[in-house]
């Protein structure tokens, strides 16, 4: 069956470490995948995608992969902050469609 | 301001009292998408929409019905609510539209509907 996990358990990490988030999918076949934040209560906001011919995308403190053979994506965020603290989701297109799955995100935890 | 509004952003109602959710964003969007989303299950999507009259469904459309006759509005509706569909639904839309990549999501506040 088709299915994109990410990890349920919360990572919790000190300050100024670099965080690393994975999101792996099995029977997929997706052109794009891209990375949500979540606050409590509050919607989704994007961050990054990055296309299937694209090994890696940056932006500031954020760096995204993209390995379709491994099927997997990895987020960091270097120098992580407090303010980083939430749930991180990733998204990916249904085989080049525009129908999007979900995963069920990773809550990250940001020690001062 | 570019955003998505959703209402009501709460709502309480009783089973099988038909509901609409409204969704409307200010963007010149073309791709519109409802999601609900339950702990542990994470966001999964209802039904999208491509563009004007063009709608489609996603993981979990049972129970639910949209219209996309206006490029800006895409409400949700329930005409039967059950306890089941007890959840928090996001809106979204994106620049996406058949023919263009995709593009990112920009979700609204969210509405949070309790079925009794």
């Amino acid at each position: 069956s088709q299915k994109i996990e990410q990890n349920s358990e919360a990572l919790n990490i000190q300050e100024g470490k670099t965080a690393t988030l994975t999101c792996n999918y099995t029977n997929y076949s997706p052109a794009y995948l891209q990375w949500y934040r979540q606050d409590p209560g509050r919607g989704p906001v994007f961050l990054l995608l990055i296309r299937e011919n694209e090994k890696e995308k940056r932006k500031e403190r954020l760096k995204v992969t993209f390995d379709t053979t491994l099927k997997q994506s990895l987020f960091h965020i270097t120098a992580s902050q407090p303010a980083d603290s939430a749930t991180y989701l990733c998204a990916l297109d249904v085989d080049s469609s525009y129908k999007l799955i979900f995963g069920s995100g990773t809550r990250l935890l940001v020690r001062p | 301001e570019a955003q998505v509004t959703q209402n009501p952003r709460y709502l309480i109602t009783v089973t099988g009292k038909k509901l609409t959710v409204t969704c409307s964003q200010n963007m010149n969007h073309e791709y519109m998408s409802w999601y609900r989303q339950d702990p542990g299950l994470g966001l999964r999507q209802i039904y999208y929409s491509m563009n004007v009259e063009v709608t489609d469904k996603g993981d979990v459309p049972e129970g639910y019905k949209v219209s996309r006759k206006e490029k800006r509005n895409f409400p949700l509706i329930l005409e039967s609510p059950s306890p089941n569909q007890t959840s928090l639904y996001f809106c979204a839309s994106s620049l996406s539209g058949r023919g263009h990549p995709m593009y990112e999501q920009y979700f609204g506040p969210g509405t949070r509907l309790t079925v009794t």
